[in-house]
């Protein structure tokens, strides 16, 4: 199975600041055949199920805000969101569709 | 409105069996690949298991093994998950997902889950 890392487990923001969730997978997710990294973020507020935002690494889905950006390739990702508002305050999870799915152990992001 | 609305779960003692089940709406239910996908409490995601368009192909995470069968009934526009042997470890909820198009594990609409609790 793929290993999927992230750092922090938490961190706080001040509102309009910037946050930055990394992601790290035990082996690479880029897909050579298409040069594709399946790799994507889900942001999951309190109650509420899992929500898509980013897929293939960076590809925003429709409606999301793009405050939020995600970059990386390979094995090293990062999820940015640029002016943190007060809605964006949830768990984030990177997950891998590479292989048999598995997602990062999360990350908490509040406002400081 | 694309809608998955789970039920069946709740309170069951350790080795005993449940049946959850996923009521799909406002899309195709055929042409894409279903998931169940739990979090235990406080806990992160687990993918559980999926199933392909027509049901001919089912894969699971090695815990669900030999416990756990997916199935669907197109017809019904619905999906399943029996769960039998259940642990305490199996404690979570479970969320009905459905794959994006074209793909079988990228999920990108969930359900709001329901609550599977194994306990004596």
């Amino acid at each position: 199975d793929i290993v999927m890392t992230q750092s922090p487990d938490s961190l706080a923001v001040s509102l309009g600041e910037r946050a930055t969730i990394n992601c790290r997978s035990s082996q690479s997710v880029l897909y050579s055949s298409n040069n594709k990294n399946y790799l994507s973020w889900y942001q999951q507020k309190p109650g509420q199920p899992p929500k898509l935002l980013i897929s293939w690494a960076s590809t925003r889905e429709s409606g999301v805000p793009d405050r939020f950006s995600g970059s990386g390739s390979g094995t090293d990702f990062t999820l940015t969101i640029s002016s943190l508002q007060a809605e964006d305050v949830a768990v984030y999870y990177c997950h891998q569709y590479y292989t048999w799915p598995t997602f990062g152990q999360g990350t908490k992001v509040e406002i400081k | 409105e694309v809608q998955l609305v789970e039920s069946g779960g709740g309170l069951v003692q350790p080795g005993g069996s449940l049946r959850l089940s996923c009521a799909a709406s406002g899309f195709t239910f055929n042409t894409y690949w279903m998931s169940w996908v739990r979090q235990a409490p406080g806990k992160g995601l687990e993918w559980v298991a999926n199933i392909k368009l027509d049901g001919s192909e089912k894969n699971y995470v090695d815990s669900a093994k030999g416990r756990f069968t997916i199935s669907r009934d197109n017809a019904k526009n619905s999906l399943f998950l029996q769960m039998n042997s259940l642990r305490s470890e199996d404690t979570a909820v479970y969320y009905c997902a459905r794959g994006a198009q074209g793909l079988t594990r990228l999920f990108d609409i969930w359900g709001q889950g329901t609550m599977v609790t194994v306990s004596s």
